[in-house]
C-alpha cells in the first residue's frame, strides 16, 4: 500500500545545530507540503514543492529550507536550530490539482523536534 | 493570518448525540476540505466539498457550505466514542495548489 513516512519520529537537538527531517512518499503524488502545528496557532506551511526541482515558500518559512531531488522526498532542514523551532512537524502530499482545485492531501505520522 | 476559523473551539457531548462545527474563511474558495486528527497523529482526510455545492454526506458526517456567508459546517450524527478528536477545516484559495488550515475543533465525546 502507498504511504507517507517521515523520520525521526522524536528528535531532541540543540541550539544553533543543523537538523534535517525526512519525508518520503510512495504515492507518486508530484505536491508534498511540510507544515509545523503549535498550540493556538493550527497547522502552519512552511514549505511545499509542487514538482521535482520546484520549491516555495509557505506562511512561515524562515530558518528552514527544502528540496525536491526526485519524486518520493521532500526533506526539510532546519539550518540553526532555535528555540522557537519547537514544535511537531508534518509532512503531507497531494496529487496534482484538477481545475477544481486541490486534492486532499496525505499526511505523515509527524515528527516531534525539542531545542534545548 | 489563518483563512479559516473553527467555532467552537472545543465541544463535549454525550455519546449517542449530534456535533456540529463550524468553519468561517475570508476570501474565495476552489473548495473546502474537513480533516480529524486523532491525537499524537497526522490528520486525516474526511470529506471535500466544491464551491459549487452545497452539501455533501459521507456515511454519518454531512458538510454543507455557504458561499455567501463563505462558512462551512460539519455534522456528525449518532456520535461515538470514536469521534474523539480535533477536526480542522482547510480551504483551496482561487488560484492556489495549497491548503489553509484553520485552528480546529476539540471534540470530545462521552460514554
Amino acid at each position: 500500500d502507498a504511504e507517507i513516512t517521515q523520520s525521526p519520529r522524536h528528535k531532541i537537538t540543540e541550539t544553533g545545530r543543523q537538523v534535517t527531517l525526512a519525508c518520503h512518499q510512495t504515492w507518486n503524488h508530484n505536491n508534498m507540503f511540510w507544515y509545523r502545528q503549535d498550540l493556538g496557532h493550527g497547522l502552519r506551511l512552511i514549505h511545499y514543492s509542487y514538482g521535482v526541482q520546484d520549491t516555495n515558500k509557505g506562511e512561515v518559512s524562515d530558518g528552514y529550507s527544502v528540496s525536491r531531488s526526485n519524486t518520493e522526498d521532500l526533506p526539510l532542514t532546519l539550518e540553526s536550530a532555535a528555540s522557537s523551532q519547537t514544535s511537531v512537524y508534518f509532512c503531507a502530499s497531494s496529487d496534482r490539482a484538477g481545475t477544481s482545485g486541490i486534492h486532499e492531501q496525505f499526511f505523515g505520522p509527524g515528527t516531534r523536534l525539542t531545542v534545548l | 493570518s489563518q483563512q479559516g476559523e473553527e467555532d467552537p473551539q472545543a465541544l463535549s457531548i454525550q455519546e449517542g448525540e449530534n456535533a456540529t462545527m463550524n468553519c468561517s474563511y475570508k476570501t474565495s474558495i476552489n473548495n473546502l476540505q474537513w480533516y480529524r486528527q486523532n491525537s499524537g497523529r497526522g490528520l486525516v482526510h474526511l470529506i471535500l466539498i466544491r464551491s459549487n455545492e452545497r452539501e455533501k454526506h459521507s456515511g454519518r458526517l454531512r458538510v454543507t457550505l455557504d458561499t455567501s456567508k463563505k462558512s462551512s459546517s460539519l455534522l456528525i450524527t449518532a456520535s461515538r466514542a470514536a469521534d474523539t478528536a480535533s477536526y480542522f477545516c482547510a480551504t483551496t484559495i482561487q488560484g492556489a495548489q495549497k491548503l489553509v488550515f484553520g485552528q480546529g475543533t476539540r471534540l470530545t465525546i462521552n460514554p
